[in-house]
């Protein structure tokens, strides 16, 4: 069955950097975009970035761009997401989520169990 | 920027109907994308629900239905059972951001 592992987060100084990454299982990774969505603690979901399938094309939300950087393993079936220059407005539980469909315009059919980030001195 | 606006909180007696309102406010009268809805049990990874505003995934009970008009969409729960207590989320995409936007969440209560 499908399975979506993400691993990497942890507590990291302001300014500092984190790479997540998430483990796929169970489909063939490479035909389907990958998001991360991330949800601060208490707060609502927020989504961060999409990757193409083939990795040839990258989004990202406003308040990431310039810092973070998506991409992915289609050998490995693994996603990541290099987090530079991180803030404490960064801290949140990030998922890495399936695209039912290729782009932008999609909904998420599988999440994975999600990674905490937690950006303090 | 696209805004989706749902109502922080909603309650219903086991068995009832109840609805969740989600409203665009956006700069992108005149295009149309599907409204995706969303559940969150505490502690757990959101679930989709309702995708392309009224498709149940294989597995989500038909107890749970979506629709769509104008700038408005809804989901409602038929047949509330104390396990449906969870946050939901509706989500559709924004032109102008790229990406996707998310509503605030509504926070279900089963009497």
């Amino acid at each position: 069955q499908v399975q979506l592992v993400e691993s990497g987060g942890g507590v990291v100084q302001p300014g500092r950097s984190l790479r997540l990454s998430c483990a796929a299982y169970g489909f063939t990774f490479s035909n389907y975009g990958m998001h991360w969505v991330r949800q601060a603690p208490g707060k609502g979901l927020e989504w961060v970035a999409i990757i193409w399938h083939d990795g040839n094309n990258k989004y990202y939300t406003d308040s990431v761009k310039g810092r973070f950087i998506i991409s992915r393993d289609n050998s490995k079936n693994t996603l990541s997401l290099q987090m530079n220059s991180l803030r404490a407005e960064d801290t949140a539980v990030y998922y890495c989520a399936r695209g039912l469909y290729q782009g932008v315009v999609t909904s998420y059919d599988y999440w994975g169990q999600g990674t905490l980030v937690t950006v303090s001195s | 920027q696209s805004v989706l606006t749902q109502p922080p909180s909603v309650s219903g007696a086991p068995g009832q109907r109840v609805t969740i309102s989600c409203t665009e406010s956006s700069s992108n009268v005149g295009a149309t994308y599907g409204v995706h809805w969303y559940q969150q049990l505490p502690g757990t990874a959101p679930k989709l629900l309702i995708y392309d505003n009224s498709n149940r995934p294989s597995g989500v009970p038909d107890r749970f239905s979506g629709s769509k008009s104008g700038t408005s969409a809804s989901l409602a729960i038929t047949g509330l059972q104390p396990e449906d207590e969870a946050d939901y989320y509706c989500q559709s995409y924004d032109s102008s951001l790229s990406g996707s936007v998310f509503g605030g969440g509504t926070k279900l209560t089963v009497l």
